[in-house]
């Protein structure tokens, strides 16, 4: 079962920062948080893992809270490209597998 | 360049009928993956072989036999297909076992049981 609650849904205006919520609360201490997107008819696409500090990439910044039982995903400039589902994975070290949960699907408008 | 690609892209067949699925990759990973995603869009693992070993078996119907040539390479073989098994297929990779969590995946194989 996945470890993580995410809003089914939510929506942002193009140009604007999408920020992602989840919830991770039983997160163990060596449970990296991961980022997927899938986009309509496309297979998951890797965006973002962080342990404990925050992580930021090209395609987005990733903010874990300090007590780490939840992170926030940051599109900085959301365009209607960034329509997608968003799934926010925890992860364990060594072999864990990517147990993927129901997501968030963000809706960017024009 | 396709990282990973996967065909056929769609494949529509007969219940009874016998099919198999091809992957292939091409960033050099030791570690590929075979997913299926129902109906619903759950996304679930069923396979994984490491440099053409068998490491992760989900409890997946025997009618289901991955075979890996070799690492670049990951086919998924259904026999006797059933209706059930309708569902988007998506193959993955990854350098190794212990980075499965960064994964490239291919564009998935939209498999239809009439």
């Amino acid at each position: 079962d996945a470890k993580t609650t995410q809003p089914t849904s939510m929506d942002c205006a193009e140009g604007r920062a999408a920020n992602l919520p989840c919830n991770h609360s039983t997160i163990s201490g060596n449970e990296y948080v991961y980022w997927y997107r899938q986009i309509h008819s496309q297979g998951p696409q890797y965006i973002i893992h962080g342990l404990k500090n925050n992580e930021t990439n090209e395609m987005a910044s990733l903010i874990i809270t300090e007590d780490r039982k939840s992170s926030t995903l940051i599109l900085p400039h959301a365009t209607l490209r960034d329509t997608a589902v968003y799934y926010c994975i925890v992860r364990g070290g060594g072999t864990d597998k990517l147990i993927f949960g129901t997501g968030t699907r963000l809706q960017v408008f024009p | 360049d396709t990282a990973v690609s996967q065909t056929p892209k769609y494949l529509v067949t007969q219940m009874g009928n016998d099919k198999s699925i091809k992957c292939e990759q091409n960033l050099g990973h030791d570690t590929m993956y075979w997913y299926k995603q129902d109906s619903k869009k759950f996304l679930k693992i069923m396979f994984s072989y490491n440099n053409k070993e068998l490491i992760i078996n989900e409890t997946v119907p025997n009618r289901f036999s991955p075979k890996s040539p070799d690492k670049a390479h990951l086919n998924l073989h259904i026999n006797s297909l059933e209706l059930g098994d309708s569902a988007v297929y998506f193959c993955a990779s990854s350098p190794s076992p212990s980075t499965s969590g960064t994964q490239h995946f291919g564009d998935g194989t939209r498999l239809s049981i009439l």
